[in-house]
């Protein structure tokens, strides 16, 4: 079973509120990815870092921004959220040889 | 560019043997994976094969894979409705030291009792 875990899980927000989805791993592994995923459609990479202080955008345009201070953590965060950044936010990570991609459970964001 | 592609839904009754097919573009991938998302929750990885073999068992699962045809199929043997969910192919490439993974668009398998 593998250690990386996402929170909130559910959240609904109103628009303009600014969000931040936590996402943690305890397997020390260097790369962290964010996917996006409308349901019933398939992933979208969105955001993905190689280690510490390393951030770079993914295939789908994105409005959000993210943080990589600490190898186990990669925070994504919407300023100001709107009905459009309604979708469910999945978190991975790999390790230096890892081609085995884990991924958390996911975050259902509802911004009304 | 990368490009994996699936159907989008396959319907067995239980009991049954599922195929769930994929076709990929990049012949330099490294590994292909398939993965399993039940409704409301996230990704689980199923099996994953590496590019330089052929075919792959695990308990119900058997992976096949041709590379000349940039082929993979997913066999779920005795199928139960626990099984019906959303399934991922993936492939990832090495380039430069980093890996990219594409996924496909996923196919929807029902399982009918």
């Amino acid at each position: 079973e593998a250690d990386i875990y996402q929170t909130p899980r559910y959240l609904v927000i109103g628009t303009g509120k600014k969000i931040t989805l936590e996402c943690s791993q305890t397997m020390g592994h260097d790369k962290m990815y964010w996917y996006q995923q409308d349901p019933g459609m398939e992933l979208h990479l969105i955001h993905y870092s190689y280690g510490v202080n390393s951030t770079e955008k993914g295939d789908l345009s994105s409005e959000s921004t993210v943080s990589r201070i600490r190898t186990e953590h990669f925070p994504l965060t919407l300023e100001s959220a709107r009905p459009s950044h309604t979708s469910q936010y999945l978190c991975a990570s790999s390790g230096v040889r890892g081609n085995t991609i884990y991924f958390g459970e996911g975050s259902w964001l509802t911004v009304v | 560019g990368e490009d994996v592609e699936q159907s989008l839904f396959l319907s067995v009754r239980e009991g049954d043997s599922s195929v769930i097919n994929c076709t990929y573009t990049d012949s330099s991938s490294t590994y292909l994976y398939w993965y399993k998302q039940e409704p409301g929750a996230g990704l689980q990885l199923l099996t994953y094969i590496f590019s330089n073999m052929d075919m792959k068992q695990d308990q119900r699962l058997t992976v096949l894979l041709n590379k000349k045809d940039k082929h993979l199929s997913l066999r779920i043997a005795d199928t139960q409705t626990g099984d019906s969910a959303i399934y991922f192919c993936a492939e990832t490439i090495s380039s430069g030291g980093y890996q990219k993974v594409t996924f496909g668009t996923g196919t929807k398998l029902q399982v009918i009792p």
